[in-house]
């Protein structure tokens, strides 16, 4: 899982199998952001979930979020080659103003 | 196609050099953020700035400061560089619940 004292957790799968990752946070938030990153590229947004949300899809994505004990997980079916790459979790504010990061998951992805 | 243009990539300096950090947006923003990315450590948020000459600290601004004047370019200084800011800067900028994210400065202090 991301966030607390956890470093960079890195899972690696065959292409074609299902991935889960786990998100933890400890303050109080009413968006969690999952952002994908690209070696030696900037973090881009996949998907959003609000706290007044329990799932969210998004093509072979899947978000969910559990605000009574704080965390979140992104799931991703029938992963290919090109989902490669470090994914985290974002929490902000009610203000969107102040996103804050976990540490990441390294996700590989081989034939 | 929203972008967020940092200059330059790659960069080298010496301790105790200053060093500026430059970010553009063309999409009109008013928001935009200076994060450092160290390996396993996530994104650590330096500054925001909300607007012109509207800034605030993140989580670790020491050894930063911020230049904001115009809403479209969003700098970075460092004055008296130190080898432990050696790091990848990310600038940001937001637009509703999204953040689109620049290519990284990787900076080097030796």
């Amino acid at each position: 899982s991301q966030w607390g004292e956890e470093n960079l957790q890195a899972l690696s799968i065959q292409e074609g199998e299902d991935v889960t990752m786990n998100c933890s946070y400890k303050t109080y938030t009413t968006v969690v952001h999952w952002y994908r990153q690209d070696s030696g590229r900037g973090p881009a947004l996949i998907i959003l979930i609000r706290s007044n949300e329990r799932e969210k899809r998004s093509g072979r994505l899947r978000a969910t979020l559990d605000t009574s004990s704080q965390s979140s997980s992104l799931s991703i079916t029938a992963a290919q080659c090109e989902d490669t790459a470090v994914y985290f979790c974002a929490t902000s504010s009610s203000s969107f103003s102040k996103l804050v990061f976990g540490q990441g998951t390294s996700l590989s992805v081989v034939p | 196609d929203m972008k967020v243009t940092q200059m330059p990539r790659y960069l080298i300096k010496r301790m105790g050099e200053n060093v500026l950090l430059e970010c553009g947006q063309d999409m009109s923003h008013e928001t935009m953020y200076w994060y450092r990315q160290d390996p396993g450590l996530g994104l650590q948020l330096i500054y925001i700035s909300y607007d012109v000459d509207s800034n605030s600290e993140g989580d670790i601004p020491k050894g930063y400061r911020v230049s904001r004047k115009k809403r479209e370019h969003f700098s970075l200084i460092l004055d008296s560089a130190k080898t432990n800011q050696t790091s990848v800067y990310f600038c940001a900028s937001r637009a509703g619940t999204e953040v689109f994210f620049g290519k990284g400065t990787r900076l080097t202090v030796v």
